[in-house]
């Protein structure tokens, strides 16, 4: 089955760091993956996708930024956090159709 | 790009009682309706989805209802139970397509004890 992982579960950054969020794909090979994030426990924006290894698209300009170094790995990064980054950042993954989730990152910038 | 709305934002349920969750889409080619329960504090689970050719769709006390010609779809939870509760997200997509699924904001359904 697909399996999407994703770590942290929580975090709490201080304003001004940086952050690298990791998660890796089980179970299907050359997936699109995606990274959204979720506010007050709601809406789900999608932030970026990636069609292969090495392609990014980004649905909203913001301090954020993606990478795809393997096929099943996509990583969500800042170089400076901001308050307004916290929230509640998913992973997803989509095959033939279906999206399968991560069990989320919550990021608490302080 | 597609819209998806959902409604209502909170629906608050008797046990035993049914629930209904409707969504509206956007665009017409979308052909892929899939449903997602989130729990507090976890991922989204998939819990039924829907292909364009079909109109319904059942699994044991969830179902699902697409109508293409109004561009809506809703899903009907029976004989609710308290481990019901949760948020409920509904998505549109063409065909799998690259920039993935359009959600729409989400339904909080209680079920009241």
């Amino acid at each position: 089955s697909q399996t999407i992982h994703q770590w942290p579960a929580t975090l709490v950054q201080p304003v001004g760091s940086p952050l690298s969020l990791e998660c890796t794909v089980e179970g299907t090979s050359n997936p699109n993956l995606y990274w959204y994030r979720q506010a007050a426990g709601r809406g789900l924006q999608l932030l970026f996708y990636s069609v292969g290894i090495g392609q990014i698209s980004s649905e909203v300009p913001q301090n954020l930024s993606a990478s795809r170094p393997q096929d099943r790995q996509f990583i969500l990064s800042s170089k400076k956090l901001l308050l307004s980054d916290s929230g509640f950042y998913l992973c997803a993954g989509q095959g033939l159709g279906e999206a399968f989730f991560g069990q989320g990152t919550r990021l608490t910038v302080v | 790009g597609e819209n998806v709305e959902q409604h209502p934002s909170t629906l608050s349920v008797q046990e035993g009682d049914s629930a209904v969750i409707k969504c509206t889409y956007s665009d017409s080619a979308s052909n892929y309706f899939p449903w997602y329960k989130q729990e507090l504090g976890k991922g989204p689970q998939l819990i039924i989805d829907i292909r364009s050719n079909v109109g319904e769709k059942k699994d044991q006390r969830i179902a699902v209802t697409l109508n293409k010609t109004a561009k809506h779809f809703s899903l009907h939870i029976t004989e609710t139970q308290p481990e019901d509760s949760a948020v409920y997200f509904c998505a549109a997509s063409i065909g799998g397509g690259a920039d993935g699924l359009t959600f729409g904001k989400g339904t909080h359904l209680i079920i009241q004890p």
